[in-house]
């Protein structure tokens, strides 16, 4: 299947301080990108979902301004979450497809932020 | 409101067994339903969509509109089934996933 790649795998940094998180589709086009967080034994909590070129959905609940994503290319999405709090502390996974609707999505391998 | 529910957190049973893990849906309009799985260490995979109505790796899945339910089978579980089992819908091109149940194939 086609591969999807987040970098970094993990992160620390400091609170008050930004970190952004970078999601790939290396071997395809991914016309949308979705962004998840998941809490230790639990499920993929949708924040929003992202089609290139256009502004990110945001689910309800999720501040648009804390986790600015960027979908400025076919292959490349990006995930901000800005002056980070231990709060934000979570697993952060991306997942991309090519098309809408039918179509497999593929995920990354989950970036584990954590704020100090 | 969509929601993805499955029961069971963790289910235990021999080699050799029958399993059934469940996952039932609310959905107002026509969901896709998926089922993941995710190895130890590894990332989330798909494993099957009830659209393609294929078997991968023994497991099937039947989509109940009547139940909304859309429960993961195999007859005979295998030690390399262990992992972790999402249950997902795609409604609007979202995906939405339920709590996950995991799957402990024990010799």
């Amino acid at each position: 299947g086609a591969v999807v790649s987040q970098h970094p795998s993990w992160v620390i940094c400091k609170s008050g301080t930004s970190v952004k998180i970078e999601c790939r589709s290396l071997d395809f086009q991914a016309t949308t990108m979705f962004w998840y967080r998941q809490f230790p034994k639990q499920s993929l909590m949708l924040m929003a979902t992202s089609n290139e070129g256009s502004k990110a959905t945001y689910e309800q609940g999720v501040e648009k301004d804390k986790f600015l994503i960027n979908h400025a290319s076919l292959t490349l999405s990006t995930l901000t979450v800005t002056s980070a709090h231990p709060e934000d502390s979570s697993f952060y996974i991306c997942s991309a497809r090519e098309g809408q609707g039918w179509t497999e999505a593929f995920f990354g391998q989950g970036t584990r932020l954590t704020v100090v | 409101a969509q929601r993805v529910t499955q029961p069971e957190k963790l289910l235990s049973v021999f080699k050799g067994a029958p399993v059934e893990l469940k996952c039932n849906y609310s959905y107002s309009g026509s969901p896709e339903l998926f089922w993941y799985v995710q190895y130890s260490r590894q990332r989330l995979q798909l494993l099957l969509r009830h659209i393609s109505r294929e078997s991968i790796k023994g497991f099937t899945a039947d989509l109940n509109k009547g139940e909304t339910s859309f429960h993961l089978k195999k007859p005979f579980a295998q030690e390399e089934d262990s992992a972790m089992y999402y249950c997902a819908l795609e409604g609007f091109n979202k995906f939405y996933f339920g709590s996950g149940t995991k799957l402990n194939v024990k010799p």
